[in-house]
């Protein structure tokens, strides 16, 4: 497609489930960014692939977040017994230089 | 690390008002962004700004790169209904090209009454 994908566009689980929220990125564009964004706030850093470098995982915000991008393409961020307080928007955004594009979201409720 | 402040927080305002919101930071930046999300979506690049002191249009929206380059505002004229959503700023920090990273600002509500 032309612009970042990203799904389930809603995800609804029960605390202490496992998630995992799929990115298609822009063809071609070897950045990919995932953030967080809960209700009426900004946007919170969680991770940030650049083409084979390691990713910098300086935002996730503790060790039941991960993310992979496999074959410089699609991603996938895994939430680990999901807490009520993982509740937000997460959006991926992507990138070829610094002007990032977003996805529209998925949100996760978290019962 | 670097934080990006952003004012105000929120604007309701009357269709036709200008607007102005702006942002700033304790260090530097290469670049300035402003993006629009609106309602269940993704933010979207409204204008982006690459050297101090710039000044950008884009139809009623104007933007600037402040000449010390730790701000930036970006005004909106003449205001519609369908200029709602949040406007957030965001900044490339000076990283020698290593990185693409932005530090995003907190955002600003814009609300417009018809």
């Amino acid at each position: 497609g032309a612009g970042v994908s990203q799904s389930p566009s809603n995800k609804v689980t029960e605390k202490g489930k496992d998630v995992e929220l799929r990115c298609d990125p822009i063809s071609g564009h070897t950045a990919l960014y995932w953030y967080r964004q809960s209700l009426g706030q900004g946007l919170e850093f969680l991770i940030y692939f650049q083409g084979n470098s390691a990713p910098d995982k300086s935002g996730l915000p503790s060790d039941r977040f991960s993310a992979e991008r496999t074959g410089g393409s699609v991603s996938t961020l895994t939430i680990q017994r999901t807490q009520q307080e993982d509740s937000a928007v997460y959006l991926c955004a992507s990138s070829l230089g610094h002007i990032q594009y977003f996805g529209a979201g998925t949100r996760l409720s978290v019962l | 690390g670097q934080q990006l402040n952003q004012s105000p927080q929120s604007m309701f305002i009357q269709e036709g008002e200008d607007v102005s919101m702006n942002c700033t930071s304790s260090s530097i930046f290469n670049t300035w962004l402003w993006y629009k999300q609106e309602p269940g979506e993704g933010p979207v690049l409204l204008i982006a700004l690459y050297k101090a002191g710039e000044l950008t249009s884009n139809g009623r929206l104007t933007a600037q790169f402040g000449i010390t380059r730790k701000d930036s505002f970006l005004n909106i004229s003449a205001s519609i209904p369908s200029d709602v959503g949040i406007y957030f700023c965001a900044g490339q920090p000076p990283s020698g090209g290593a990185t693409n990273k932005l530090i995003f600002g907190t955002g600003t509500l814009l609300a417009v009454q018809p």
